[in-house]
């Protein structure tokens, strides 16, 4: 059981260049979060998804796109990054009926 | 909405010491609580969660009571180690849009000297 796992670990962009992140878990969970942490800030709710198929605007939106076409992941796109975007981006999931979210281990982002 | 604040950091004791980072909440309704830690280059780990007024959460040494009077749900250890270094997220479950969210505290770095 590997839990919630997360690709790329690191990732260097330049201003303007696109990227997804991919998040996968393999608990058969039917929700999924992707959070942002920046220093001072905590963990930020960018997007979320009640289950396959279904996605939901977070906290923080702007600026990014997700899609939840298999129920074992959920992607994060940037279509245009921006220095603003640099980050510590964390996916989440929690099975239904539950108040637990489970964390991937992060994907480190800077934007140039 | 509702929001948590947790006491800001860093905190820094020396191994042995006791413990407490104060949280205190907002929040409509009586939302479930939880202290999340976080270890230096890993993602987030439930520590420990309270889902009803007085109820405790308790893990690894470290406990929490769920205080509505207060609305606080401070995480205390009576002796803290090395190992515990890290950062604590005091977080509240909120349910929006169909579906239960958490809402974080801005997080307390901890670091326990020997």
């Amino acid at each position: 059981n590997a839990g919630v796992t997360q690709t790329p670990k690191f990732r260097v962009l330049k201003t303007g260049q696109s990227m997804t992140l991919l998040c996968a878990q393999d608990m058969n969970h039917e929700y999924m979060y992707w959070y942002r942490q920046d220093p001072g800030m905590g963990l930020r709710l960018i997007h979320y998804s009640v289950g396959e198929g279904t996605t939901a605007k977070g906290e923080v939106p702007d600026g990014y796109n997700v899609s939840r076409l298999k129920k074992q992941n959920f992607l994060l796109g940037l279509e245009s990054a921006a220095p603003s975007q640099t980050s510590v981006y964390f996916c989440a999931s929690r099975g239904a009926g539950t108040d637990t979210q489970y964390f991937g281990p992060g994907t480190r982002l800077t934007v140039l | 909405g509702n929001s948590v604040t947790q006491m800001e950091g860093p905190v820094t004791l020396s191994e042995e010491a006791f413990l407490t980072i104060n949280c205190t909440y907002t929040a409509t309704g009586y939302p479930s609580l939880f202290w999340y830690v976080q270890y230096p280059g890993e993602g987030l780990q439930l520590l420990l969660k309270a889902t009803k007024a007085d109820d405790k959460g308790s893990n690894k040494g470290f406990e929490a009571t769920y205080r509505k009077e207060t609305t606080s749900f401070h995480l205390e250890k009576g002796s803290v180690q090395v190992s515990d270094s890290a950062v604590y997220f005091c977080a509240l479950s909120q349910t929006q849009g169909g579906s239960e969210k958490l809402v974080f505290g801005k997080g307390t770095k901890l670091t326990v000297n020997p």
